[in-house]
């Protein structure tokens, strides 16, 4: 199975700092089956990227993905109040599917 | 509106078994792979498996694979998991997600809770 390495594991950030979350994977991906969710305490998961770069309908443009091969990233330019959560990658491009392991970002 | 509504959770004692339901409405149910995904408290997402259109394929995790079964009946827009042989480890809010092109999870359910106690 393809392991998915999420880092940092969280990230205390300002109100309007930009925030990078990695996520490295243990063998090539197409770039079309890597995506990224939120997760909100005590919510179920909401896709924010999919296809490594595109944003799900009613994403803030805040809201980016880049990346390609084993390494993958996710910006959010400014960081809102809102955008407290948990953040996960996940690939679709081997069998069976795998989750990062999660990055918690919290505001300061 | 795309829904997914998980049912059939709750507590069930080691070594039992226990089926989930997820109905879905608001499109076309026959047209999507379907998935389901799980969450032990104050863990990450766990991906268990998912399944076709019309139920040939059908992918676990292999951890998962001789314990839990994913099925669906498109006339009744609902998709299953059979779970058999629970342990404590079962314990977590299952998911159920639709499936987009790439195997995006691109709607979820609300989860059903399943505690595994004695």
């Amino acid at each position: 199975a393809i392991v998915l390495n999420q880092s940092p594991s969280s990230i205390i950030a300002s109100q309007g700092e930009k925030v990078t979350i990695t996520c490295r994977a243990s063998s090539s991906i197409s770039s079309n089956y890597l995506h990224w969710y939120q997760q909100k305490p005590g919510a179920f998961p909401k896709l924010v990227i999919y296809s490594t770069s595109y944003r799900a309908s009613g994403v803030p443009s805040r809201f980016s993905g880049s990346g390609s091969g084993t390494s993958y990233s996710f910006t959010i330019s400014r960081v809102e109040a809102e955008d407290v959560a948990t953040y996960y990658c996940q690939q679709g491009s081997s069998n069976p599917n795998t989750f990062g392991a999660g990055t918690k970002l919290e505001l300061k | 509106e795309v829904k997914l509504v998980e049912s059939g959770g709750g507590l069930v004692q080691p070594g039992r078994s226990l089926k989930l339901s997820c109905a879905a409405s608001g499109f076309s149910f026959n047209d999507y792979w379907m998935g389901w995904v799980r969450q032990a408290p104050g863990k990450g997402l766990e991906w268990i498996g998912e399944i076709n259109q019309d139920s040939s394929t059908i992918n676990y995790t292999p951890s998962l694979k001789d314990k839990f079964t994913i099925s669906r009946d498109n006339a009744q827009n609902t998709l299953y998991l059979q779970m058999s042989k629970l342990g404590s480890e079962d314990t977590a809010i299952y998911y159920c997600a639709r499936e987009g092109r790439g195997y995006v999870m691109d709607a979820w359910g609300q989860g059903a809770s399943v505690t595994v106690s004695s």
